[in-house]
């Protein structure tokens, strides 16, 4: 039982490039969010998804999309980086229980 | 609008001293509030839930406390070890439990 898995763990990207950010849980979770830490700050909502297929934005959404096609993957795509968007990045997976955190993606744009 | 603000922002303590980290919140409606550890590179990890009903909840030497008529909670760590070095983050849950406000943490040194 991996938990939340992020891919990659850091990444530098130039201004205008997109790519996508990777997340995985193996719980079968059916909520899944995406969130940015900044400094000082505290962590904000991005994106969030209720099941496959079920999408929805947070706090933050501009600039970021996010699909569902399966109740495992939960991928964050960033269309066209700028530098605004240097922060890290954490997936999480949500039980009725509890929230769980993958690692983060620390991402830098230049 | 729901806030959630800690204090101390840092804190720096000797090993084996205790230490109190405090959060005070504007959620409504209120479902539970959580205090995460996060070590540095790592995402959050839970350490307790506080229901409304519940004044005190322990977590081996992590002590946490709500007082939900003043919106406020403690994390009370006792005899602090190096590897309770992170950051401290509470975290409340609205009443349908979709929305979650992050408070801005509170990191903690511990030094030998």
């Amino acid at each position: 039982n991996a938990g939340v898995t992020q891919t990659p763990k850091f990444q530098v990207l130039k201004t205008g490039q997109s790519m996508t950010l990777q997340c995985a849980q193996d719980m079968n979770h059916e909520y899944m969010s995406w969130y940015r830490q900044d400094p000082g700050m505290g962590l904000r909502l991005i994106h969030y998804s209720v099941g496959a297929g079920i999408t929805d934005q947070g706090e933050v959404p501009n600039g970021y999309n996010v699909s569902r096609s399966t109740t495992e993957d939960f991928p964050l795509r960033l269309l066209s980086a700028a530098p605004s968007q240097t922060s890290v990045y954490f997936c999480a997976s949500r039980s009725i229980y509890e929230q769980y955190f993958g690692p983060g993606t620390r991402l830098t744009v230049t | 609008k729901n806030q959630v603000e800690q204090s101390p922002q840092s804190l720096i303590i000797l090993e084996g001293k205790n230490c109190t980290l405090q959060c005070n919140y504007t959620v409504s409606p209120f479902s539970n509030l959580r205090w995460y550890k996060q070590d540095t590179g790592r995402g959050p990890v839970s350490l307790t839930i506080m229901t409304f009903s519940e004044n005190t909840k322990s977590n081996g030497r992590y002590t946490a406390t709500l007082d939900a008529d003043t919106k406020q909670s403690s994390l009370h760590i006792t005899a602090s070890q190096l590897s309770d070095s992170a950051s401290y983050i509470c975290v409340v849950y609205n009443n349908a439990g979709n929305m979650l406000t992050f408070g801005g943490g509170t990191r903690l040194m511990v030094k030998p």
